[in-house]
């Protein structure tokens, strides 16, 4: 069974520019979750879809956004890129979302210029 | 104070030794995660603990819910073990992992 992918793994942006970064989760999964990674923040929890719906958000700008389509793939945005978003973006999927075992995939490392 | 804290920072072992890192964690939780990160990003997920203990061949993962704690054992130490250890609490009132500082481990032959 293929793991979780995560596309693209590396982007290289300017301010002001937004971003989607795409993720398709493991087969039957229907829950996605993203995370950001930074080296002064650590792992941070961005939001999680489940069947289509936000289930949950961090505290994070209204600059982030996701959604999640009937495939259960899932894109999250970044819009008016800062400095300080450069970071790795993980996401991670799971069959039922709530207290179960995550998968995660590579992450796409995004460096805003 | 962190809602996960995790110790130590930074541990260096020698290959064999017997190694224990540390989670506390001050929320109300539906479960535990240990997370192994190599470099270069890859996050694996070790184990999922609710209470008790579960074992997965060298690597071992407690959990205290009265004392919220939780320790990863890793016995018989391999330079290949050397990576970073996070520990992430899923909070009940919702779906949302928050997450440790990490433990950098490194394990010299």
């Amino acid at each position: 069974k293929a793991g979780v992918t995560q596309t693209p793994r590396y982007l290289i942006k300017t301010r002001g520019q937004q971003v989607t970064l795409s993720c398709s989760p493991i087969s039957g999964h229907r829950s996605v979750s993203w995370y950001q990674q930074t080296p002064g923040q650590g792992l941070q929890f961005l939001f999680e879809y489940f069947s289509e719906t936000q289930r949950n958000k961090g505290n994070f700008p209204g600059r982030f956004s996701g959604r999640q389509f009937s495939n259960s793939r899932s894109e999250m945005n970044v819009s008016t890129l800062e400095l300080g978003d450069s970071a790795l973006y993980l996401c991670a999927s799971s069959l039922a979302g709530g207290p179960s075992e995550q998968f995660f995939g590579p992450g796409t490392r995004l460096t805003v210029l | 104070k962190n809602e996960v804290e995790q110790s130590p920072q930074n541990l260096t072992a020698q290959e064999g030794e017997f190694i224990t890192i540390n989670c506390s964690y001050s929320v109300g939780i539906s479960a535990l995660h240990w997370l192994q990160q190599h470099p270069g990003g890859g996050i694996v997920s070790l184990f999922m603990l609710s209470s008790g203990k579960k074992k997965h061949g060298r690597l071992i993962a407690t959990i205290n819910i009265q004392e919220k704690h939780s320790s990863l054992h890793i016995t018989a130490s391999h330079p290949r073990d050397s990576a970073v250890y996070i520990c992430a609490a899923r909070e009940t009132s919702g779906s949302r992992l928050t997450f440790g500082e990490g433990t950098q481990l490194t394990v010299n032959p």
